[in-house]
Order: C-alpha cells, then structure tokens, then sequence
C-alpha cells in the first residue's frame, strides 16, 4: 500500500529559529495535507493543498506541494514554545470527488521541540 | 455541536471483552470517518460512512472490529474479544461531503487492553 516518508522524526529547535520537515510518497496523491497534534488531543488542520507546485501560507506556515506530486514540505518561521507538538502530513490520491473514499494516508510524524 | 466528540475519553479492557465507541459527528456533516493511531505512529484509516451507508471498511483489521451509523449521525466503533494489539487511540473525524478539505478529528478514545 502507499506509504509516506516523513523527515525528520524529531527536532529541538531554539525559540526564534525557522524549522522545516517534509514527506515523501511511493506514489502520486493529488492532496497534501498538514495537522498538528497536541497531547491528549485528534490532529488539527493547518494547511491544505490541492494543486502541484502549490505554495500555501496560514501565518508563519508556509508549505508546498512538489511538483511530481509524490512529496510536501512544511516550513515554520520564528519558532514559539506553542509550536510544540507532533506534525503529520497526510495525502489524499482523489483531490476531488462527490462519491467515494476521502480515506488520507498519514506519515509518522515530526516531533518538535521548542527550548524557550 | 461545535465539535466532533468522543466517549469514553479512556477506556480500559480486559483481553477478551468486549468494548464499544461512541462518535458524535459535527452537525451536518455526512462523512464520518474512523482511524486507529498506534502510540508514536499516524493515524491509520479503519472505515468511512457517507450518511448511514459504509462506503470503505477496507482498514479494518480483523472481523472482530465493527462500526455502524445506523441514522446517519451517530456511530459506534465495536471491538469483539480485545486483544492487546487493539491497544491504541480511536480517533473519529467528519466532514461535509463532497467538499476538498482535512476533515475534522475529535479528541479520540485511549484503548488499553490489558
């Protein structure tokens, strides 16, 4: 089955430095999606994109989507303690459909760190 | 709601029993989803309704593991005979249909089988 690559597994990052990780795909998915997740809590969407080559922002988040479809990168500027948490990227194969799965395959996750 | 709620938050098992979870979609949506999230792995997908109707069950693991949506509202996740490889949190999430974006998770369900 499809498989996602997600790098890196865990980052402990200064308060105030840029933070960067990505995902790579065995195959083509037509969405890309970003989530958080806190302790305790279901993961929370941050970005989504839908178009390759796609450069999409919410805030300090910045991610795209590649150009071959099969990978996905999530940057973070000026980092903040509340950063921290565990982000997955997750893809979709059907970008738009009325009828049929919207089943999401997910990566296993960065985990980040902030030391204030 | 505002929300996708699950219960129980916690759940603790003995192997063998059997358990059932609860998912109360957000109000209107018609896509509900299930996941299973192993500790320090992604969520990983289970089944899918459209309204009442299981359109997927493909990620169910065994036939020990059931869930239905009888109104199109409400589900329930039921696993038959725990064991402790079911140990793990169950996550629901839902969504308006036919529309493209990440659907939304409620807080899950911590399974120990013990």
């Amino acid at each position: 089955g499809q498989q996602l690559n997600q790098s890196p597994q865990s980052m402990f990052i200064q308060e105030g430095e840029d933070v960067s990780m990505n995902c790579t795909s065995s195959s083509i998915f037509n969405t890309w999606l970003w989530y958080k997740q806190d302790p305790g809590e279901g993961p929370v969407l941050l970005i989504a994109l839908y178009k390759a080559g796609e450069l999409t922002s919410n805030g300090r988040l910045t991610a795209q989507f590649g150009i071959t479809r099969k990978d996905s990168f999530l940057n973070i500027s000026a980092s903040i303690p509340s950063d921290v948490g565990i982000y997955f990227c997750a893809g979709r194969p059907d970008a738009y459909s009325g009828a049929g799965s919207y089943q999401l395959t997910f990566g296993k996750g960065t985990k980040l760190s902030v030391i204030p | 709601g505002a929300g996708v709620s699950q219960s129980p938050r916690y759940k603790v098992a003995k192997r063998g029993q059997d358990v059932a979870l609860r998912c109360d979609p957000i109000s209107g949506h018609v896509s509900l989803f299930w996941y299973q999230q192993a500790l320090g792995q992604g969520p990983e997908f289970l089944t899918y309704f459209q309204n009442e109707a299981q359109l997927d069950k493909s990620g169910l693991p065994s036939d020990r593991f059931f869930a239905e949506r009888p109104e199109g509202s409400v589900s329930t996740l039921k696993i038959q005979r725990t064991q402790q490889e079911d140990s793990a949190v169950y996550l629901c999430a839902s969504s308006l249909a036919g529309v493209n974006y990440g659907y939304t998770f409620g807080s899950g369900t911590r399974l120990t089988v013990v």
